[in-house]
């Protein structure tokens, strides 16, 4: 059975400090990995991550994927109260139909 | 540029009554259409995803049904409310191709009492 897992399942900072958010996953026949940002509402798109050691980036924003190791990481540098949110990462493969197998996200709150 | 609608936002239904959320995408044609439940504590679980107008995949065996009467219009039923229905319910669309990036709705917050 394909598998996401998202770490930290929750995390406190301070404005300014540096987080890496974690992914794992066991998908077979792997394609693709996306990130999103979940506030109150719908979960918006950051990042999709197909190729090894790529890294993307988006303003303090970024991310990487290691398919050798089956993971990914997303960074936010400089930390702001706006980046409180769920971050929430899925992956897609063609044994997973048109469906994104999602984890169940990071919470992220980003104190003054 | 592509947007997506739900309604409503919010919903309050008593068990056993029928449910109805719609979805709407502007902006594209032919795209793949998707229904995603959200539980407190779970991760997002597809429900259905349609590829064209009337053609529907279910993936979770349930007492809901999707419809898509039209190239942009998605819709999610049911004839009699569970209150393991409460939770978030989410649309997306995304291009033709299997594996693009999912963009989503605001979302349906459904309470079932």
């Amino acid at each position: 059975e394909d598998k996401v897992v998202q770490s930290p399942l929750s995390l406190v900072v301070h404005e300014g400090d540096t987080v890496t958010l974690n992914c794992s996953y066991e998908v077979t026949n792997f394609r693709s990995l996306l990130w999103y940002k979940q506030e109150k509402k719908a979960p918006t798109f950051l990042f999709m991550l197909t190729s090894s050691g790529i890294e993307k980036k988006s303003g303090r924003l970024s991310s990487i994927l290691d398919k050798k190791e089956l993971f990914s990481i997303l960074n936010i540098t400089a930390t702001q109260t706006g980046d409180s949110a769920v971050y929430l990462c899925a992956v897609g493969g063609p044994n997973s139909g048109y469906a994104l197998n999602f984890g169940k996200g990071t919470s992220l709150l980003v104190t003054p | 540029s592509q947007t997506i609608h739900q309604w409503p936002a919010t919903l309050v239904q008593p068990v056993g009554s029928p449910l109805s959320l719609e979805c709407t995408v502007e902006g594209t044609s032919n795209p793949n259409l998707y229904w995603y439940r959200q539980a407190a504590g779970r991760g997002l679980q597809l429900l259905f995803y349609s590829v064209g107008i009337g053609q529907i995949s279910s993936e979770v065996p349930q007492n809901l049904s999707a419809s898509r009467p039209q190239d942009r219009q998605f819709i999610l039923s049911s004839k009699k409310l569970l209150l393991s229905d409460s939770g978030f319910y989410l649309c997306a669309w995304s291009g033709q191709r299997r594996f693009e990036t999912q963009y989503f709705g605001p979302g349906t917050r459904l309470l079932v009492l």
